[in-house]
């Protein structure tokens, strides 16, 4: 089945730790997207990538840094830069970042600092 | 910058009902409205996707309504079930080309 594969789907860091998270898809999709999600609310866009080596700071960038190697895989490492990182991080792509494309997402990956 | 409003934040209604789930957003100048739907802990899944020069899109019991003059958008349930639990999220792509999302709409179809 094509979709959007993230994982681990719960990581505890302690803190000063760097953590990786990882996002692959089998859509043959170019864009790829990495956002953050808080209780209460909206999704914030944190990094995107429209093609392989190639990507660009979202919204909140900071502390975060990414990678775009390969098509299939688009991979966030949250650093101890990051001062609150503690969310649920959600993967996306599309087929284009063509302004019509739609959005598909991943399952999430639910990181908690100690 | 674009802002998105989603109200009410919560929603209980009794299964059965017809019910309408409201999006509006600031900046008209849009290309395109998706509505997600997001289960506890799970990501999101596109349930409707409007281009800017549709007024509607409709799948099954969903129907999305457009109305960029006003900034609104609506999605409409039928006859609701309980599976039909979750958070519903509109999303907005604007000029910027990425998506602004709204913070949804925690919906609960009680049996």
């Amino acid at each position: 089945d094509g979709g959007i594969t993230q994982s681990p789907k719960y990581l505890f860091r302690k803190e000063g730790q760097n953590v990786t998270l990882s996002c692959e898809q089998n859509l043959n999709h170019d864009a790829m997207y990495w956002y953050r999600q808080d209780p209460g609310q909206g999704l914030r866009l944190i990094y995107y990538s429209q093609i392989v080596n190639d990507f660009q700071k979202g919204d909140i960038a900071e502390g975060y840094s990414v990678s775009r190697e390969k098509k299939e895989s688009f991979p966030l490492t949250v650093t101890s830069a990051q001062k609150n990182p503690t969310a649920f991080y959600l993967c996306a792509s599309s087929i284009t970042d063509a302004n019509t494309g739609e959005l598909f997402f991943g399952e999430g990956s639910r990181l908690t600092v100690l | 910058k674009q802002e998105v409003t989603q109200i009410p934040a919560a929603l209980s209604v009794p299964e059965g009902e017809n019910l309408v789930l409201n999006c509006s957003f600031t900046d008209s100048a849009i290309y395109n409205l998706q509505w997600f739907r997001q289960d506890p802990g799970k990501g999101l899944t596109s349930l409707l996707l409007i281009q800017s020069s549709q007024r509607e899109q409709t799948s099954g019991r969903l129907n999305a309504s457009l109305d960029k003059s006003s900034g609104r958008s609506t999605l409409y349930i039928a006859a609701s079930q309980p599976g039909d639990s979750a958070t519903y999220l509109c999303a907005v792509r604007s000029a910027r080309r990425q998506l602004t999302f709204g913070s949804g709409t925690q919906l609960t179809v009680l049996p």
